[in-house]
This record gives C-alpha cells, structure tokens and sequence, in this order.
C-alpha cells in the first residue's frame, strides 16, 4: 500500500541553524500538507500546497518557513533559522484531490532545537 | 476559529473493557469529522470518518457517529484489545472560501490496553 515517507526520523540542531525536512508524498497525490505537534500540544496545521504554490498557511508559518517541491517526488519544509520553540514532531501529508479525499500522514520527523 | 475538545488521557482499560473517548467540536458550518490513530513509532492514520449529521463511521471494530445536535464525535469500541494501545486524535476538516482544505485536531488521548 502507498505511503508517504519523510526523512529523517529524528532531527538535533542548534539554535539559528536551517534545517530541511523532507517528505515524499503518495505519486499520484496532488494536496501536500505539513502539520506539527510540539510536545504535549495538539497537531496544528502550518501549510497546505498545491500546484507548485501555497494553498493556505497559518499564523505559525512566519517568513523563518518556506516550502518547496523540488522535484516530482519530493516536498521539503525548510525553517531558515530555528529557535528553541521550533521543537515539536513535524508531519507531511498527502491527498489525491481536495473536496473530500483522505489525508494520509507520514511517521513524522521529531525536531529538537538546542 | 473551528476547534475541537477530546478527553484527555491517559485512559488505560483491560483487555475486553468497553472503550469510550469523547470529542466535541466548533466549526461553522457542518465540517467532517475524524478520527486519525498514531500507534507506536508511526504516523498518524485515518481510522474513520463521517461527513455529515447522523452518519456513523465504523473501521476495526471501532465507531462513531456525528451528532450534529451535541456537536460531539464519540469514539467507542465495544471489546478493546491489547493491540488497541495508541495515541487517538480527533480532528475536523475545514475548507476556506479559496478552496483550501485543512484538518483541525485535538490533542490526543493515550489509550493504554492491558492483557
């Protein structure tokens, strides 16, 4: 069964540093998503994208990230200069179509900002 | 703004008890509704989901129904299992007016199932 893979599974980065997370979506999925959870907190949405641009962000989505499908496979979320409180499980997702259609999750990359 | 409310954990049950978590919701208008479970070590997947009032979904035993009147997703299973043990989330789906479809969680509930 199809699945979407992000990479990697753990991440330990100092403060101010950029890091790149990436995320392989289902091949014929269209909707790309990126959701995160910081520890303790409920899964909040930070951005949806479809057709090579951003569908919608939320508040958290700050000028620090930015996202991009470098290719036809892969959707990477970048955080420019990361900061203690960027701490938190991030999660890709996946849809085929908007209208309806099922987010399928990936395992997530656990983030740690020292 | 659309939210959603669950019971919070930990909730730990022996094998066979009678499962229920509660999830309420706000939304404006009549969002769908899920609920996504995370075993251990692994993303998050949909375990079922309704899209309007009354419908009930069902998935592995598992089930619960819309209720518009109470604003209230309830996640019940009659017979839990060991390996019912997972994190539980909530959460709706909203769309804006451009289109653009989000879901909206809940913080989670541990579910614990002992032999």
């Amino acid at each position: 069964e199809p699945e979407v893979t992000q990479t990697p599974s753990h991440q330990v980065t100092q403060m101010g540093q950029e890091v790149i997370l990436r995320c392989v979506p289902i091949s014929n999925h269209l909707y790309f998503y990126w959701y995160r959870q910081i520890l303790g907190q409920k899964v909040e949405f930070l951005v949806s994208f479809y057709n090579n641009e951003i569908s919608e962000k939320s508040e958290i989505f700050d000028d620090q990230f930015s996202v991009e499908r470098p290719d036809g496979s892969n959707f990477t979320l970048k955080i420019r200069s990361t900061k203690l409180e960027d701490s938190a499980m991030y999660f890709c997702a996946s849809s085929r179509l908007a209208g309806g259609e099922t987010q399928y999750f990936g395992p997530g990359t656990r983030l740690l900002v020292l | 703004g659309d939210s959603v409310t669950q019971m919070e954990g930990p909730v730990t049950l022996s094998e066979e008890a009678f499962l229920t978590i509660n999830c309420t919701y706000t939304a404006t208008g009549y969002p769908s509704l899920f609920w996504y479970v995370q075993y251990p070590g692994e993303g998050l997947q949909l375990l079922l989901k309704a899209t309007k009032a009354d419908d009930k979904g069902s998935n592995k035993g598992f089930e619960a129904t819309y209720r518009k009147e109470t604003t209230s997703f309830h996640l019940e299973k009659g017979s839990v299992q060991v390996s019912d043990s997972a994190v539980y989330f909530c959460a709706l789906r909203t769309r804006n007016q451009g289109g653009s479809e989000k879901l909206v969680f809940g913080k989670g509930t541990k579910l614990t199932v002992n032999p």
